[in-house]
C-alpha cells in the first residue's frame, strides 16, 4: 500500500534564510510524488512533480524537491524564504503500479515566514 | 476562466437538510473527483470519475452520492446531513487517470451543518 508522511506539522523560519518541508513516502515500486500548496481559504496549488530523471525537480515560485530513492523521500526546498509563503503544503504520492488510481496526500505542513 | 469552479462557496444548513454542491472544470479533463478535507485540514479522496465512470468509491456514508451528467461535471449530493459531516469539500480535475497527471483544484465548497 502506497502512503506518505510529512513528520513536521507546522515550520517555521525567518525571511531570507533556506527552508525546507519534509516529506517521505513508502511505495511498492517507483513513486510519482507531488507537492501542492494551500492558501487560506482557497483550494490546492500544484507546485511540482517527480516522476523521473533528474531527481531535483524544480517548480512554481522558486521551489524544488529532491528525489531521494534510498532514502524514500522528496523534501521541499527554497533558498529563500518570503513571508508571502506563509501556507500549508501537502506532499503527495501516487503509486503507479500497485495504487490503483488513487493520490495519496500527507496530513500537510503549516510553514511560517516570519518578516 | 475559473479552472475548477464548485458553488456554493458557502453553505450553512441545518441537520437532517439534503444538500448538493455543483462542480463544474472547463478543462477538458478526462477525470473529476470530490476531496473531503476536516478540521485538522487532512485531505481524503471520496470519489472519483473518469468520463462519467465511477473509478474510486471510498469509505463514506451511503448518504453522499456524485452524480456525473458529462465528463465537465461532477455534482455531489447529501442526504440527512449529520453534524460531521461539517468540512469543506473540494472538487478537483486532471487530464486522465494516469499516475503523473497533475491534479486541479476548485476553491472548495465550507459546509457548515448546525
Amino acid at each position: 500500500a502506497q502512503s506518505v508522511a510529512q513528520p513536521e506539522d507546522q515550520v517555521k523560519v525567518a525571511e531570507g534564510n533556506p527552508l525546507t518541508v519534509k516529506c517521505t513516502y513508502s511505495v511498492s515500486g517507483n513513486p510519482y510524488l507531488f507537492w501542492y500548496v494551500q492558501y487560506p481559504n482557497r483550494g490546492l496549488q500544484f507546485l511540482l512533480k517527480y516522476i523521473t530523471g533528474d531527481n531535483l525537480v524544480k517548480g512554481s515560485y522558486g521551489f524544488e524537491a529532491e528525489f531521494n530513492k534510498s532514502q524514500t523521500s522528496f523534501h521541499l526546498k527554497k533558498p529563500s524564504a518570503l513571508v508571502s509563503d506563509s501556507a500549508l503544503y501537502f506532499c503527495a504520492v501516487r503509486d503507479p503500479y500497485g495504487g490503483g488510481f488513487k493520490t495519496i496526500f500527507g496530513a500537510g505542513t503549516r510553514l511560517f515566514v516570519k518578516a | 476562466d475559473t479552472a475548477v469552479s464548485q458553488t456554493p462557496k458557502y453553505l450553512v444548513t441545518q441537520m437532517g437538510n439534503d444538500k448538493s454542491i455543483k462542480c463544474e472544470q472547463n478543462l477538458g479533463h478526462d477525470t473529476m473527483y470530490w476531496y473531503k478535507q476536516d478540521s485538522k485540514k487532512f485531505l481524503k479522496i471520496m470519489f472519483s470519475y473518469n468520463n462519467k465512470e465511477l473509478i474510486i468509491n471510498e469509505t463514506v456514508p451511503n448518504r453522499f452520492s456524485p452524480k456525473s451528467p458529462d465528463k465537465a461535471h461532477l455534482n455531489l449530493h447529501i442526504n440527512s446531513l449529520e453534524l460531521g459531516d461539517s468540512a469543506v469539500y473540494f472538487c478537483a480535475s486532471s487530464p486522465g487517470t494516469g499516475s503523473g497527471n497533475t491534479i486541479y483544484f476548485g476553491e472548495g465548497s465550507w459546509l457548515t451543518v448546525v
